[in-house]
C-alpha cells in the first residue's frame, strides 16, 4: 500500500511567520502535486512537480521534490491570513492519486 | 480552463431514499473522473475511478451496490448513493484528469450530503 505521510496535521502560526509542511513516503512516485482546500470546496490545485530535485515558486510559496521522487516539502515565507486552509499532497501512482493526511493552518493576525 | 462543476452543491434526503449527485467537466473532456469522500477535518479517500463507456473500478471497502457510478459521456459522471442512511451523510468530491495526462485532477466544489 502506498502511503504518504505529512506533517504536521496542525499548524496555527502568527502572520508574517514562515513554515513547512513534509510529505515523505516510501514509495516512489512519477509526480507529486500539491492542493489546497478551504472549508465546503473542493481542493485547488497549487502545483505539480514531476523531476527529482526540482524546485518550484509560486509567489510566496516554494515547492520542492526530493532526488528520489520520494518525498516532498511546501515552505510558505511571510504568512498571511489569507493562506489559512487544508494543504494536501498528492503522489500520482497506478493510474490515481494517493493522498496525505493533510496539513490544517491556521495564520493568526 | 479545467473546470469541473458539480450538482447539487448540497442536499438533504430522508433516510432509505435515494441521491443522485452529477459532475461535469466544463471545458475539456475527461476520460477518467474519480469520486472522494471527505469527512471533516481529514483527507480525501478515493471512493472509485468512472472511465467513460466502462465499469466503474471500486476502492476496497466501498460498497459498489450502495454507491452506483455511470459515467456516459466524456463530460458527466454521475453518483447515486442507494437506500441512503445517515452514516452516509459527508462531503463528496468528483475530479476529472485530461485525457493522457491523469496525475493531475481538478476537482468539483464538493456536494454536502445529509442523511435524517
Amino acid at each position: 500500500t502506498q502511503l504518504l505521510e505529512q506533517s504536521p496535521q496542525f499548524l496555527s502560526i502568527q502572520e508574517g511567520e514562515n513554515l513547512t509542511v513534509y510529505c515523505n513516503s516510501s514509495s516512489v512516485f512519477s509526480s507529486l502535486q500539491w492542493y489546497r482546500q478551504e472549508p465546503g470546496e473542493g481542493p485547488v490545485l497549487l502545483v505539480t512537480v514531476v523531476t527529482g530535485g526540482e524546485v518550484k515558486k509560486l509567489k510566496r510559496l516554494t515547492f520542492q521534490f526530493g532526488d528520489a521522487r520520494k518525498d516532498s516539502s511546501l515552505h510558505i515565507t511571510a504568512a498571511q491570513t489569507g493562506d489559512t486552509g487544508l494543504y494536501l499532497c498528492a503522489g500520482a501512482w497506478g493510474g490515481k492519486l494517493i493522498f496525505g493526511q493533510g496539513t490544517e493552518l491556521s495564520v493568526k493576525p | 480552463g479545467a473546470v469541473v462543476s458539480q450538482h447539487p452543491s448540497w442536499v438533504i434526503c430522508k433516510s432509505g431514499t435515494s441521491v443522485k449527485i452529477e459532475c461535469r467537466s466544463l471545458d475539456f473532456q475527461a476520460t477518467t473522473m474519480f469520486w472522494y469522500r471527505q469527512f471533516p477535518k481529514q483527507s480525501l479517500m478515493l471512493m472509485a475511478t468512472s472511465n467513460e463507456g466502462s465499469k466503474a473500478t471500486y476502492e476496497q471497502g466501498v460498497e459498489k451496490d450502495k454507491f452506483l457510478i455511470n459515467h456516459a459521456s466524456l463530460t458527466l459522471s454521475t453518483l447515486t448513493v442507494t437506500s441512503a442512511h445517515p452514516e452516509d451523510s459527508s462531503f463528496y468530491i468528483c475530479s476529472a484528469s485530461l485525457w493522457g495526462n491523469t496525475y493531475e485532477q481538478y476537482f468539483g466544489p464538493g456536494t454536502r450530503l445529509t442523511v435524517t
